[in-house]
């Protein structure tokens, strides 16, 4: 399966100001995702990040508060907007496509903890 | 609404003992099931997928999937301290779109 890394691992940072957390992966692949994770609970999806396209952003989430750019079949950004407490948690990419049944495979993560 | 239940456990298992885990969803025309292991602090990792009735066996893995009966579960046989963490099932609902829905996960221990 593909390397995927994540930049930054984890951030702390002030109510009101914005996060660009960066995917790359070591391969081209066809999809990559955005994913949440509240602590302690599962992953729900942010969005879809097409190449060349504007995101497809899943119910209540928009694209004013999460912009995601996408622009090879490598790297895609996703930035959380204006922060709050409520946006502390795990943002995970994920990437598929290079299986037969297009399996996903997550990146490690970035840990983020708005004051 | 699609939707994946997980019993959230605590699961305990003595070591070396079968594990099982179970995943129930909502829609009858599903096509793909994953198992993702998620230790604390990590991302998920992919372990098992399942797309066809009856099981799929890899290593001390079973996934058992029943579409008439909308379940899917994880058998780890053989059960190691190292198994201990979160189980998370994903359901891939229609063909063609690609997104996951998660489960809320089953947090095994694995006692020795």
């Amino acid at each position: 399966s593909a390397v995927i890394s994540q930049k930054p691992s984890r951030d702390i940072c002030q109510r009101g100001t914005s996060l660009t957390i960066q995917c790359q992966v070591d391969s081209q692949v066809t999809m990559m995702f955005w994913y949440r994770q509240q602590p302690g609970q599962s992953l729900t999806l942010i969005a879809t990040a097409n190449q060349g396209s504007e995101a497809t952003y899943e119910s209540g989430f928009v694209i004013d508060k999460f912009p995601i750019s996408r622009p090879n079949l490598t790297f895609s950004t996703l930035t959380v907007s204006n922060m709050s407490p409520e946006d502390s948690s795990i943002y995970l990419c994920s990437v598929a496509g290079q299986g037969t049944y297009n399996e996903q495979f997550f990146g490690p993560g970035t840990r983020l903890t708005v004051l | 609404q699609k939707e994946v239940e997980q019993n959230s456990g605590p699961l305990s298992v003595p070591e070396g003992a079968i594990a099982s885990l179970n995943c129930t969803y909502s829609d009858r025309v599903s096509q793909s099931f994953f198992w993702y292991r998620q230790y604390s602090g990590k991302s998920p990792e992919l372990i098992m997928s399942i797309y066809s009735n009856g099981d799929k066996e890899d290593g001390r893995f079973t996934a058992q999937l029943n579409k008439a009966s909308q379940y899917v579960s994880l058998l780890i046989r053989d059960s190691q301290p190292s198994d201990s963490a979160t189980y998370l099932c994903a359901v891939k609902f229609h063909f063609g779109n690609e997104k996951l829905t998660f489960g809320t996960g089953t947090r095994l221990t694995i006692i020795p």
